[in-house]
């Protein structure tokens, strides 16, 4: 009973650099999440999807992108890594958008 | 004017004590609300979620829920040491998006 699966759990990343987080999900879920919580802060949303092939932009989307080719995938895309991007990043999956949510245990970024 | 306003705290209670915490919320068309628990280092963990006002039971938590006051709070009864921890509100407004507060930090001292 995996829920949502993220890898990597920690990156260091040069300024510049470009990395896609991955997060799946084996709960068949429609909506997913990609939020960013920085030290001492509630979670940010980045981008999110309500399906196969749509996404959307969230709060705080600049610096990022993302795809959703399948339901079950939800890939986060970092191009040019700025120290403001450093944060910890959460994938969640929710079946309706509505009710509850399901994190994946995170990724630690750093970027230096 | 943030989505979603929390007290930061840090929020100390002794053990045995009823914790309180308050969440207030802009968004007159949310519809569902939801409080998490995040210990340090890990993902947020669903302790209770409401839709309608009034009261929610689940155990030793209570949430309350007053729609016409925006307001959401979570009671802790017979707080344990296990219960330190931080605790975010999220509301789901009527666009498939989830607001999180900042957070308070609740201690529980043994």
């Amino acid at each position: 009973n995996a829920g949502v699966t993220q890898t990597p759990k920690f990156r260091i990343l040069k300024i510049g650099q470009s990395m896609t987080l991955q997060c799946t999900q084996d709960m068949n879920h429609n909506y997913m999440y990609w939020y960013r919580q920085d030290p001492g802060m509630g979670l940010k949303l980045i981008y999110y999807s309500v399906g196969a092939g749509i996404t959307d932009k969230g709060e705080v989307p600049n610096g990022y992108n993302v795809s959703r080719s399948t339901t079950e995938d939800f890939p986060l895309r970092l191009e040019l890594a700025a120290p403001s991007q450093t944060s910890v990043y959460f994938c969640a999956s929710s079946y309706d958008g509505y009710r509850t949510q399901h994190f994946g245990d995170g990724t630690r970024l750093s970027i230096l | 004017q943030k989505e979603v306003e929390q007290n930061s705290g840090p929020l100390s209670v002794p053990e045995g004590a009823i914790a309180s915490l308050n969440c207030t919320y802009s968004d007159r068309g949310s519809q569902s609300f939801f409080w998490y628990r995040q210990y340090s280092g890990k993902s947020p963990e669903l302790i209770m979620f409401i839709y309608s006002n009034g009261d929610k039971e689940d155990g030793r938590f209570t949430a309350q829920l007053n729609k016409a006051s925006q307001y959401v709070s979570l009671l802790i009864r017979d707080s344990q040491p296990s219960d330190s921890a931080t605790y975010l509100c999220a509301v789901n407004n009527s666009g498939n998006q989830f607001y999180f507060g900042t957070g308070t930090s609740l201690t529980v001292i043994p």
